[in-house]
């Protein structure tokens, strides 16, 4: 079952805009991870937020956790084209190392240039 | 390699037949997962492999699936008996092995299955 539920679904905004994303999930997790998916093939790694860190940042990206709503939010500033794709939140099924990971549905973002 | 690489990139096979879907993790990497994606999904987890310990399999949609890694390295998908359900992009991911689940996931190209 999905564990974390991305909103919204899709986003359409122009290049130097900021995206904002968001991410509920469901039970107790000590990370999360956002991965960035192009033309529906691999993922890339992003970004990995503790359950002990409020916000991080990473060149472009922000990445937010608040672990009392069990939300998660990830902003791009300054869009590119090159931004367009889907972006996934995702948390470890279980706390043993090298769990599998549950995602979310994914949120499509186009940015128009 | 440079990579994670996972062979056919495009398999379109008849209902009932067998497939076999292929993946090279990153040299090193000990833990190797399977994860389908179907049509404006998130991805499912399937099986995933740990070392040389027993592979969690509790992913494995039914019993027409199955994998298998050799020598700890390779690992082969099986979907038996296909069915129409089965289409779908089927990704593979290694990682280092690391404790508390702070694993970041290298996911391959992924095979797009198609069962006509």
């Amino acid at each position: 079952s999905q564990q974390g539920e991305e909103d919204p679904q899709a986003l359409s905004i122009q290049e130097g805009e900021n995206a904002t994303m968001n991410c509920s999930y469901k039970t107790s997790i000590n990370n999360l991870q956002w991965y960035r998916q192009n033309s529906g093939r691999g993922l890339v790694h992003l970004i990995l937020i503790r359950s002990n860190e409020r916000e991080k940042h990473s060149g472009r990206l922000r990445v937010t956790l608040d672990t009392s709503k069990k939300s998660s939010s990830l902003l791009i500033t300054a869009s590119r084209a090159a931004d367009t794709a889907s972006y996934f939140c995702a948390t470890p099924l279980t706390r043993s190392g090298n769990t599998p990971l549950v995602f979310g549905k994914g949120t499509r973002l186009s940015v128009i240039a | 390699g440079a990579g994670v690489s996972q062979s056919p990139s495009n398999k379109v096979t008849e209902k009932g037949k067998d497939v076999e879907l292929r993946c090279d993790p990153i040299s090193g990497h000990t833990a190797l997962y399977w994860y389908r994606q179907s049509l404006g999904q998130g991805l499912e987890f399937l099986i995933y492999f740990q070392g040389n310990s027993a592979p969690d399999k509790s992913g494995l949609p039914s019993d027409r699936f199955s994998a298998e890694r050799t020598g700890g390295s390779v690992s082969t998908l099986t979907i038996q008996r296909t069915q129409q359900e089965d289409s779908a992009v089927y990704l593979c991911a290694s990682s280092l092995v690391r404790g508390g689940g702070y694993n970041e996931q290298f996911f391959g190209p992924g095979t797009r299955l198609t069962v006509l």
